[in-house]
C-alpha cells in the first residue's frame, strides 16, 4: 500500500511569492492534517481536513489555507511569502472515522521549502 | 491547555545499552498518547500508542511505553539499543473526543554509539 505522498520534496521560493504544496493521502484514508516543522518551533499543527471541509485549525495567519478534493488529496497555499515561513512541511493522513482522536496519523516525507 | 514535555534534548546511549526517552503530557481527561520517530530528512513513523488497558505498550522496532497516569508520563523504553535506532523521537497527545489536532513535544534526539 503507497504511503503518504507529497510533492514537491524540495523548493525555493523568494519572498512575496506564493506556493501550492500538494499532498495524497494513503488509499482510503479521509483525514488530511498539515504541519509545519522548524528547528525552533518543532512542529506545529497548520489545519485539518476530512471530508472536503477543514474540521480544525491551527494558529496560523490567514495567509496559510489549505483544500481537500473529493479525491482526499489535499494541497495547502501560502501566500506573500515571509522567510519564517522557511520551514519542513508535513502532511499526514488517518483514516478519519467514527473515534478519530485515538488513530495514529501516517506521514509524508515533506515538503522542505527555502525562501530567499 | 494542552500540552506535552519532552524534559531532554538528548540522550546519549551506547549500544546494547537500555534507553529511556522521557515525555510528560497536561491534558483534561484521559488522553491519547503516541510516539513517532523521525530519521533526517524524513516525515514522522508512527512506533506506538496508549488508548487505554494495560500500561506497557509494545511498538514497532522493539520499542515499548510506560503509561503512568499519577505522573502524566509516557516514557519511551528500549532493553537493548541499536546505532540504528538514532533518530529523533517526539511524543504527541490528542485529547480524547476532540476535534483534536495532535500536539506534539519538542522531540529528544537520540543518539546511540558503538
Amino acid at each position: 500500500k503507497a504511503g503518504v505522498t507529497q510533492t514537491p520534496r524540495y523548493l525555493i521560493k523568494t519572498r512575496g511569492q506564493q506556493v501550492t504544496l500538494s499532498c495524497s493521502p494513503i488509499s482510503g484514508h479521509r483525514s488530511v492534517s498539515w504541519y509545519q516543522q522548524t528547528p525552533g518551533q518543532g512542529l506545529q499543527f497548520l489545519f485539518e481536513y476530512f471530508s472536503e471541509t477543514q474540521r480544525n485549525k491551527g494558529n496560523f495567519p490567514g495567509r496559510f489555507s489549505g483544500r481537500q478534493f473529493s479525491n482526499s488529496r489535499s494541497e495547502m497555499n501560502v501566500s506573500t511569502l515571509e522567510l519564517g515561513d522557511s520551514a519542513l512541511y508535513l502532511c499526514a493522513s488517518s483514516l478519519g472515522i467514527r473515534d478519530r482522536a485515538n488513530q495514529p496519523q501516517h506521514f509524508g516525507d515533506g515538503t522542505r521549502l527555502s525562501i530567499l | 491547555a494542552q500540552s506535552v514535555a519532552q524534559p531532554e534534548d538528548q540522550v546519549n546511549v551506547a549500544e546494547g545499552n537500555p534507553l529511556t526517552v522521557k515525555c510528560t503530557y497536561s491534558v483534561s481527561g484521559n488522553p491519547y498518547l503516541f510516539w513517532y520517530v523521525q530519521y533526517p530528512n524524513r516525515g514522522l513513523q508512527f512506533l506506538l500508542k496508549y488508548i487505554t488497558g494495560d500500561n506497557l505498550v509494545k511498538g514497532s522496532y522493539g520499542f515499548e511505553a510506560e503509561f503512568n497516569k499519577s505522573q502524566t508520563s509516557f516514557h519511551l523504553k528500549k532493553p537493548s539499543a541499536l546505532v540504528s535506532d538514532s533518530a529523533l523521537y517526539f511524543c504527541a497527545v490528542r485529547g480524547r473526543g476532540s476535534q483534536g489536532n495532535l500536539i506534539f513535544g519538542k522531540g529528544t534526539k537520540l543518539s546511540v554509539k558503538p
